[in-house]
């Protein structure tokens, strides 16, 4: 199976900061790769694919890169909606498997 | 809209079963893939099962192969996970997902509420 492993597994933050999440992966997924947000009780929500492409309706202040091993989440400028937690999921191979999860909390 | 709503959860005891549906609106159910995905109590997020779009291919994974059955019915536009033999870690929060692909891509655009399973005598 393929192991995602995120970093940092808590990041604090203010309103207007520029944040960046990092995403590795145990082997090459070329770029087959999700980012979702979740919130406590909520439905989580598909921000990105193929590791960079922009999910309709997303704000464009979310953008991915990465390919490979090594992915990023970056948001460029933070706002309260974005306070959460981040997944990154490989979808290259079954399984699919998520990273442990980054928890952005207010600074 | 994009709909999903899930139902069926609850109490069981170890070793029990339990059928969870999903209820899909909003768009074409038999074109796309779907799945299950869980979160145990503060874990994160654990795909389960995806079925594809005609039902025909099925994929699991291995902490519930062999006591999970995943199927659809899309002439009435529900996706269902039977469980059975459930254990403790089976506890967890049960999402439903639509896949971006017929087959199953294995990118979820979007999720259900999610619905609660509790294992425990």
């Amino acid at each position: 199976d393929i192991q995602m492993t995120q970093s940092p597994s808590t990041l604090s933050a203010s309103v207007g900061d520029r944040v960046t999440i990092t995403c590795r992966a145990s082997q090459s997924i070329s770029d087959w790769l999700a980012w979702y947000q979740h919130k406590p009780g909520k439905a989580p929500k598909f921000l990105i694919y193929k590791a960079s492409s922009l999910e309709t309706g997303v704000p464009s202040r979310f953008s991915g890169s990465g390919s490979g091993t090594e992915f990023t989440l970056s948001i460029s400028s933070l706002q309260p909606d974005d306070f959460a937690t981040y997944y990154c999921q490989q979808y290259n191979s079954y399984p699919w498997t998520f990273g442990q999860g980054t928890k952005v909390e207010i600074k | 809209e994009v709909q999903l709503l899930e139902s069926g959860g609850g109490l069981v005891q170890p070793g029990g079963s339990l059928r969870l549906s999903c209820a899909a609106s909003g768009f074409t159910f038999r074109s796309y893939a779907m799945a299950w995905v869980r979160q145990a109590p503060g874990k994160g997020l654990e795909w389960v099962s995806s079925v594809s779009g005609s039902g025909d291919i099925t994929y699991f994974a291995d902490s519930v192969k062999g006591r999970f059955t995943i199927s659809r019915d899309n002439s009435e536009n529900t996706l269902y996970l039977q469980t059975n033999s459930l254990r403790a870690e089976d506890t967890a929060v049960y999402y439903c997902a639509k896949d971006r692909g017929y087959r199953g891509s294995g990118a979820f655009d979007i999720w259900g509420q999610g619905t609660k399973v509790t294992v425990s005598s």
